[in-house]
């Protein structure tokens, strides 16, 4: 059964850090790209990244583009996201997504979110 | 940036009725369009792919048509389960773009 399991949610002041991590089973998660969404409360979706398989390839939403850093260590089966700059806009809960192939950019499994609230 | 639109932002539907929900797109994404269904303090779950594809487990009452900017998804005969939002998204180039919902609502 795949799941994803997200970790590192939490309350963080304007201009701070905040590090979200995703872990991953049931899949062999170094064979699929995997995805972060997220979705302010009361909002639509909205991508965040996106990152290969073996990590050499990233992409991000102009939103977070300078500010945020995807990675993955696929011998942990562990995706991430390193968010710094933060402001209130980036208040969301962040979903983890699998790839529904290797790099098709469409996703079939999603993790059950992390709070980040941005807040003084 | 592709902006995807969606159309009505809310569709009130009888159970058993047809629900019609569309997508467009700013600049054509060929067939790279999905759907994905979120109920209320659930998580996503995708539907559709390809446009037209039904992902793994979906009923056969949900589809998708369209191509190039204008999409549909198609819900023949509306369950109590069905009533949730739906999202479109492209997957046609960066930045992936998610269309901004349709929530489906008990007539």
């Amino acid at each position: 059964e795949v799941q994803l399991l997200e970790s590192g949610g939490g309350l963080v002041q304007p201009g701070g850090s905040l590090r979200v991590s995703c872990t991953a089973s049931g899949f062999t998660f170094s064979n699929y790209a995997m995805t972060w969404v997220r979705q302010a409360p009361g909002k639509g979706l909205e991508w965040v990244s996106f990152i290969s398989t073996t990590g050499d390839g990233t992409y991000y939403a102009d939103s977070v583009k300078g500010r945020f850093t995807i990675s993955r260590d696929n011998s942990k089966n562990t995706l991430y996201l390193q968010m710094d700059s933060l402001s209130a806009e980036d208040t969301a809960v962040y979903y983890c997504a699998k790839d529904a192939g290797s790099s098709w950019c469409f996703f079939d499994y999603w993790g059950q979110g992390a709070l980040v609230t941005v807040s003084s | 940036e592709i902006v995807m639109t969606q159309s009505p932002a809310t569709l009130s539907v009888s159970p058993g009725e047809r629900a019609t929900l569309s997508c467009r797109a700013s600049q054509t994404v060929n067939s790279n369009l999905a759907w994905y269904q979120q109920k209320p303090d659930q998580i996503p779950r995708l539907l559709i792919y390809g446009a037209s594809t039904r992902a793994t487990g979906i009923p056969a009452r949900f589809s998708g048509s369209g191509s190039g900017t204008e999409f549909t998804l198609t819900i023949s005969s509306l369950q109590s389960e069905d009533f949730a939002f739906y999202y479109c998204q492209q997957y046609n180039q960066w930045p992936l773009t998610f269309g901004g919902g349709t929530k489906v609502e008990i007539k």
